[in-house]
């Protein structure tokens, strides 16, 4: 089906661990963007991609990696977790960033111990 | 990172009565004003957007009114139905900026049977 898939949709780890969030779209979409949701802060953007090989900061990117090889994923990289990392992460697409929605998965929720 | 207010925090309404959700935003270029709405469990979807050329939208029960002088815009959701009930973002944009993509906090909204 076309859309934007997360997987795993729930994962529990321990600090310093690695862990890697997956993000998968259908539609071909330039723009992929990485969000974390946490209680009083709404949504926080942690990293984006422009297109294939091209990533950018967003407003909270420390302890997180990305990497974008293709076009259609975008995985997101917890290399060594920390408590503060737990929260839930929604993965969004869109096909520019001029006056475009974006598309959002259904999230992840990390816990980590 | 462009500072973006929305209130209430969060909301009762009684079936069939008007939810207004607001949100102040800072950076007079921002070109596009969506609100998104998003259900537990899910990731946030485009519910309604305007462009600063027009001072209202409305689409079915949903509008959104847009004061460009008083620099904030508003949700309003007539005859607001228990299925309303959900959490609504807004997320004020300007094309070519995704680094400063930023939502607001968010508003619960509960209507009451």
């Amino acid at each position: 089906d076309a859309g934007i898939t997360q997987s795993p949709r729930y994962k529990i780890t321990e600090t310093g661990r690695q862990v890697t969030l997956m993000c998968h779209q259908t539609w071909s979409h330039s723009y992929m963007f990485w969000y974390r949701q946490d209680l009083g802060h709404g949504l926080r953007l942690i990293y984006y991609s422009a297109a294939a090989d091209i990533t950018d900061k967003g407003e909270v990117p420390d302890g997180y990696v990305v990497s974008r090889s293709k076009t259609e994923n975008f995985p997101l990289t917890l290399e060594s977790a920390t408590r503060s990392q737990t929260s839930v992460y929604f993965c969004a697409s869109s096909e520019s960033d001029s006056n475009q929605p974006q598309h959002f998965g259904d999230g992840t929720r990390l816990s980590i111990l | 990172q462009q500072q973006v207010k929305q209130s209430p925090q969060s909301l009762i309404v009684q079936k069939g009565g008007i939810s207004i959700i607001n949100c102040a935003y800072e950076n007079t270029a921002f070109d596009y004003f969506p609100w998104y709405q998003q259900f537990p469990g899910k990731g946030p979807a485009l519910l309604i957007a305007i462009r600063p050329d027009v001072s209202e939208k409305k689409e079915g029960r949903f509008t959104i009114s847009f004061n460009k002088s008083a620099k904030q815009f508003s949700l309003h959701i007539m005859d607001s139905q228990p299925g309303d009930s959900a959490t609504y973002f807004c997320a004020p944009f300007l094309s070519g900026s995704a680094r400063q993509l930023t939502f607001g906090s968010g508003t619960q909204l509960t209507v009451l049977p």
